[in-house]
């Protein structure tokens, strides 16, 4: 079985600020990446998915993919004190037919 | 669109005890997932089904853990006897197209004391 990485967080950013999360994976056959939140004590919420090459944006989030350097980021663009949560990073591994998860980054954002 | 439905929300038991975990997938949802999910981690597989086969149960301790989908929708989970590592959240989500993501239903908190 394959790895999935995050940061190790937490991640401290201050309102109105721009928030970088990162992931690595190892499996060169992934062809599917997720991110989900995951407030505490609540089960983890799709935000995005990501297939291609490139950036996909969705409101304040943007997933950007390079299947070459194994590397999967998410950003949050104006964060907000309700963006503070567990950014959980998770990969279709094309090799096992399933996903794995990382272990997450615990993201809090500062009024 | 009804979400993923899981019960019980809280268990407590004591070790060597058995307790089962029901799951109701989103309407027409194939596959369905049973993870496993210890504070600070992420979840980990647990078994994973497509209508009512086993697609990949490789992470399931089969000497205590069981899983079983009858008639390709709803779906449980048992445990038995538990041990104290088994105190986890167990989240049940559920995916009509795999490659696009899951959705989750709300967890079970399990204790074993």
């Amino acid at each position: 079985q394959k790895e999935v990485e995050q940061n190790s967080g937490p991640l401290s950013v201050p309102e109105g600020a721009i928030a970088s999360l990162n992931c690595t994976y190892s499996d060169r056959g992934s062809q599917s990446f997720f991110w989900y939140r995951q407030y505490s004590g609540k089960s983890p919420e799709l935000i995005m998915f990501i297939y291609s090459n490139g950036d996909k944006e969705d409101g304040r989030f943007t997933a950007q993919l390079n299947k070459a350097s194994q590397y999967v980021s998410l950003l949050i663009r104006d964060s907000q004190p309700s963006d503070s949560a567990t950014y959980l990073c998770a990969v279709w591994e094309t090799s096992y037919d399933k996903v794995i998860f990382g272990p997450g980054t615990s993201l809090s954002v500062i009024p | 669109e009804a979400g993923v439905a899981q019960s019980p929300r809280y268990k407590i038991i004591e070790k060597r005890q058995s307790v089962a975990f029901w799951c109701n997938p989103i309407s027409g949802h194939a596959t369905l997932y049973w993870y496993q999910q210890i504070l600070g981690q992420g979840p980990k597989l647990l078994i994973q089904f497509q209508n009512n086969g086993v697609v990949d149960d490789s992470q399931l301790p089969k000497d205590r853990f069981s899983a079983e989908r009858l008639k390709g929708v709803d779906s449980t989970l048992k445990i038995q006897p538990a041990k104290l590592e088994d105190s986890a959240v167990y989240l049940c989500a559920s995916s009509s197209v795999p490659t696009r993501g899951q959705f989750f239903g709300p967890g079970t908190r399990l204790t074993v004391l």
